[in-house]
């Protein structure tokens, strides 16, 4: 059972270099969500889909963008990266955006710029 | 935005012995979540609470969502050495439902 993948699992940018975090997931979940964790903060929620064709705005969304173009992927793009991105990317997703459906996530990709 | 406020930061503890760790909100919640996560990997599901005053055991683990619904513990009894990892706490409500994460309890079990 594949679940939640997430590729790549590391990546070193330059300063205003764009790039693509890729998630896919297999389970057939409408609800998908990319978080970033930083240490002492937890995790905080960057943008999110409750299903193809439909995103929107978490905590911290800027200097990102989402799309949701089927119900499988849900990549993260950063237009031109900037040190304060570098982090640890979580793309994690669950069968609705119900409060009763718990998400699942992936091992992460850990993103650093310089 | 809502903030959760995680404690304890870290716990050094001895193998054999109980831990309690414990969330709070000044938001209310529709759902407290408990995850773990190991080095190199992402938050696994420990235990999910959707009532408040819920009791729910996994194992030696046991969480209850508060009755204010704005906060809630998780228990870990007779602590083994795989126990280590660092534990979230999360809410789940609001506007657009969207998860809120604690800071964290880094766990530590010598043996």
């Amino acid at each position: 059972n594949a679940g939640v993948t997430q590729t790549p699992k590391f990546q070193v940018l330059k300063t205003g270099q764009s790039m693509t975090l890729q998630c896919a997931q297999d389970m057939n979940h409408e609800y998908m969500s990319w978080y970033r964790q930083d240490p002492g903060m937890g995790l905080r929620l960057i943008h999110y889909s409750v299903g193809a064709g439909i995103t929107d705005q978490g905590e911290v969304p800027n200097g990102y963008n989402v799309s949701r173009s089927t119900t499988e992927d849900f990549p993260l793009r950063l237009l031109s990266a900037a040190p304060s991105q570098t982090s640890v990317y979580f793309c994690a997703s669950s069968r609705t955006g119900l409060s009763n459906q718990p998400q699942h996530f992936g091992d992460g990709t850990r993103l650093s710029i310089l | 935005g809502q903030q959760l406020n995680q404690s304890p930061q870290s716990m050094f503890i001895q193998e054999g012995e109980d831990v309690s760790m414990n969330c709070t909100s000044s938001s209310i919640f529709n759902t407290w979540l408990w995850y773990k996560q190991d080095p190199g990997e992402g938050p696994v599901l420990l235990i999910a609470l959707y009532k408040a005053g819920e009791l729910t055991s996994n194992g030696r683990l046991t969480a209850q969502f508060g009755i204010t619904r704005k906060d809630s513990f998780l228990n870990i009894s007779a602590s083994i050495p795989s126990d280590v990892g660092i534990y979230f706490c999360a809410g789940q409500g609001g506007a657009h439902n969207d998860m809120r994460f604690g800071a964290g309890t880094r766990l530590t079990v010598k043996p």
